[in-house]
C-alpha cells in the first residue's frame, strides 16, 4: 500500500527558502522505474507540476521555475524533498508530492497536501 | 510548454452521460491522464495513458483520444461525481490543464 505525506513549515517570509518534506511508504526510490513528484495548487485554482525525481537520480524541474527549485532524496529514510528559494505571495499554496511510476508517468497516488503561507 | 485547454465548467442530471474534453497545444501521443479532485481532497487518478482505468475505479468512468484530442467521459453520472476534473499530459514534462468544474443539476 502506497502512501505519502508532506511536511512544510506552514508560514515563512518572502525571500526565504521553503524546505517540504515527502515522506512515503509502500515502495522505495531506489527501485527502478519509480519517482516522486511535488506538484501545488493555490487557494481555488489550477494544478501545477514543479519537478520530479527519479530513482537513478534523475531530476526534471518546471522550466518557468527551474532556477528556483531543488529536489532530492533520501532512500535510505523513505523520504523526497523539495526547496523553493526566493519565496513571494505568489507561492502561497498547497504543496502535493505524488508517487510517479516510469511505466506511467501518471500521478497514481498522492498525498494529502502541505498548506504553505508566504507573508511578512 | 505543452498547454491543455479544458471547458471550465459542466452541468448534467444524475444518469446522464457526460464528456469532458481536453485538447493540447501539440501532440502528447497516449500520454494523457485524467483525474477527480473534489473539494478539500487531494486529486485521484481515474485515467491514466488516456483509456487505461486506474485501480479501484468504477468502470462508469472511461477515456478516448490520442494525438491532441482527448476525452473523459462518465456513463452515468451520479451525485457523488460533483468534482473537478483535470487533465494533464506527461510526454513533455508535465503539465495540467486547467480543470473542468462539474455540477449536477
Amino acid at each position: 500500500q502506497v502512501t505519502l505525506k508532506e511536511s512544510g513549515p506552514g508560514i515563512l517570509q518572502p525571500s526565504h527558502t521553503l524546505s517540504l518534506t515527502c515522506s512515503f511508504s509502500g515502495f522505495s526510490l531506489s527501485t527502478y522505474g519509480m519517482g516522486v513528484s511535488w506538484i501545488r495548487q493555490p487557494s481555488g485554482k489550477g494544478l501545477e507540476w514543479l519537478a520530479s525525481i527519479w530513482w537513478n537520480g534523475n531530476t526534471y524541474n518546471n522550466p518557468s521555475l527551474k532556477s528556483r527549485l531543488t529536489v532530492s532524496k533520501d532512500t535510505s529514510n523513505n523520504q523526497a524533498f523539495l526547496k523553493v528559494t526566493s519565496v513571494d505571495t505568489a507561492d502561497t499554496a498547497t504543496y502535493y508530492c505524488a508517487h510517479t511510476p516510469i511505466t506511467t508517468t501518471s500521478f497514481d497516488y498522492w498525498g494529502q497536501g502541505v498548506m504553505v503561507t508566504v507573508s511578512s | 510548454d505543452t498547454v491543455l485547454t479544458q471547458s471550465p465548467a459542466l452541468a448534467v442530471s444524475p444518469g446522464e452521460r457526460v464528456s469532458i474534453s481536453c485538447r493540447a497545444s501539440e501532440g502528447v501521443n497516449s500520454y494523457m491522464h485524467w483525474y477527480q479532485q473534489k473539494p478539500g481532497q487531494q486529486p485521484k487518478l481515474l485515467i491514466y495513458k488516456a483509456s487505461n482505468l486506474a485501480s479501484g475505479v468504477p468502470a462508469r468512468f472511461s477515456g478516448s483520444g490520442s494525438g491532441t484530442d482527448f476525452t473523459l467521459t462518465i456513463d452515468p453520472v451520479e451525485a457523488d461525481d460533483t468534482a473537478t476534473y483535470f487533465c494533464q499530459q506527461s510526454w513533455n514534462d508535465w503539465t495540467f490543464g486547467g480543470g473542468t468544474k462539474l455540477e449536477l443539476k
